[in-house]
């Protein structure tokens, strides 16, 4: 079974300055890990996917993260954050077909 | 590629009412779909996986004569909310998942817009 632990509900973050959300993950089998944002009122937006090969993974909107396999992690960066950042931040995992989501973070830009 | 749609976008109904929700792979075929729930401020749940020509298996906890699912097409799955109640309120969110050669892994899903629904 496979489970993500998103441990920052909230993240308030200046605009321009670096954000990191976290994210980790327990899993018996190899797993992809994926980055999702959602905006107010819609569904879910890629913003990248760790499938295998490099742990730095580069995606969308500037965003990257990278993969720890010995600290199980998979943490969201971002060097300078705009107004447009903010929404709702999800993190998943998928061992098997199915995919399971953490909590999700709520990132706020603040001018 | 891989566009999936969600329709209606959102649907206001009365208590006791039976709400479709139609979910559309518009580019690929999706031999199996999957139902999530999302309440406010909270994750995504997976409600039920379904598989086009059989019947849908439900995760645990899950009405399955409440939310009535079908995948009659390599293009299109349903979800019916049966008899609504305001309780059923929420953000309803399908995936489809592509095995024609679209996808970068065999078991990526591909999201939809979601649909709103609200019952009063």
């Amino acid at each position: 079974a496979q489970s993500v632990t998103q441990l920052d509900s909230q993240v308030p973050v200046f605009e321009e300055a670096p954000v990191e959300l976290r994210c980790n993950y327990s899993s018996s089998v190899s797993v992809y890990l994926f980055w999702y944002v959602q905006y107010p009122n819609q569904g879910l937006q890629l913003l990248l996917k760790y499938l295998s090969g490099s742990t730095l993974v580069k995606g969308i909107n500037g965003f990257e993260a990278e993969f720890n396999k010995s600290q199980t992690s998979f943490h969201l960066r971002k060097p300078s954050v705009h107004i447009s950042d903010t929404a709702e931040y999800f993190c998943a995992v998928s061992g098997t077909y199915k995919y399971i989501f953490g909590t999700g973070t709520r990132l706020k830009v603040l001018a | 590629g891989a566009v999936v749609s969600q329709h209606p976008s959102w649907v206001i109904c009365k208590s006791g009412t039976s709400v479709k929700i139609e979910c559309r792979s518009l580019d690929f075929q999706a031999t199996t779909m999957f139902w999530y729930r999302q309440f406010p401020k909270q994750s995504l749940m997976l409600m039920a996986t379904s598989n086009e020509g059989s019947k849908a298996t439900y995760e645990q906890g899950v009405e399955k004569d409440k939310f009535l699912i079908n995948h009659a097409s390599l293009t299109l799955s349903t979800l019916t909310v049966t008899s609504a109640h305001p309780e059923d309120s929420s953000f309803y969110i399908c995936s489809a998942r592509d095995l024609s050669g679209v996808a970068s892994f065999y078991n990526e899903q591909f999201f939809g817009p979601g649909t709103r629904l609200t019952v009063l």
